[in-house]
């Protein structure tokens, strides 16, 4: 089946300092990436669509400026949380769709197993 | 205002025992349901995906059921085992072709005791 990968599983960092997020689709090729963030007690939350080889799309409301995106290829997204504070601490999940689905889930998303970024 | 409702917020039950996960949602256009496992610290794992046609689906031990005209969806877990203890997420997609259009519901969370 289809798996994401995150690294690392969980960050701590100082107030200020920048965090990168890696997530990679293992067994398949991913044209489209999403990052979420969820907070405790919480559902996922959109934060980006990330395209390979193209600007992320961010959704209303996240600084595009603050969470840093690239999609460098069909099997990599990183996400940068700049100058962290400590109300960025969060759990952040990537998903990736395989780009050869389609019939009746094409928009059907693996999710990797989250990234816990603690920001003192 | 497309939403996603689930019920109870919260749910204990004793090993062994059957519960039901309620999920209501008001969400157009209508693509497609999927009900989500998310342990504790981890990722979501789908459990089972539903079109507008289908009434139920079954995975082991998990049970889906889709009422397209009330707009209803109920996942039923049989048998519950300790390792079913974990946040049980509805997520409905507004549009089966455009990119990230889920809506999630805030879960269930489901502990199972011994």
């Amino acid at each position: 089946g289809a798996v994401v990968s995150q690294h690392p599983s969980w960050v701590i960092c100082k107030s200020g300092t920048s965090v990168k997020i890696e997530c990679r689709s293992l067994d398949f090729q991913a044209t489209t990436m999403f990052w979420y963030r969820q907070f405790p007690k919480q559902s996922l939350m959109l934060m980006a669509t990330s395209n390979e080889g193209s600007k992320a799309t961010y959704e209303q409301g996240v600084e595009k400026d603050k969470f840093l995106i690239n999609h460098a290829s069909l099997t990599l997204s990183t996400l940068t949380v700049t100058s962290a504070h400590p109300e960025d601490s969060s759990f952040y999940i990537c998903s990736a769709r395989d780009a050869r689905l389609g019939g009746v889930a094409p928009d059907t998303q693996y999710f990797g197993p989250g990234t816990r970024l603690t920001v003192l | 205002k497309n939403q996603v409702e689930q019920s109870p917020q919260s749910l204990i039950i004793l090993e062994g025992k059957n519960c039901t996960l309620q999920c209501n949602y008001t969400v157009s256009p209508f693509s497609n349901l999927r009900w989500y496992k998310q342990d504790t610290g981890r990722g979501p794992v789908s459990l089972t995906i539903m079109t507008f046609s289908e009434n139920t689906k079954s995975n082991g031990r998990y049970t889906a059921t889709l009422d397209a005209d009330t707009k209803q969806s109920s996942l039923h877990i049989t048998a519950s085992q300790l390792s079913d203890s974990a946040s049980y997420i509805c997520v409905v997609s507004r549009d089966g072709g455009s990119q990230g259009n889920l809506i999630f519901g805030k879960g269930t969370k489901l502990s199972v005791k011994p």
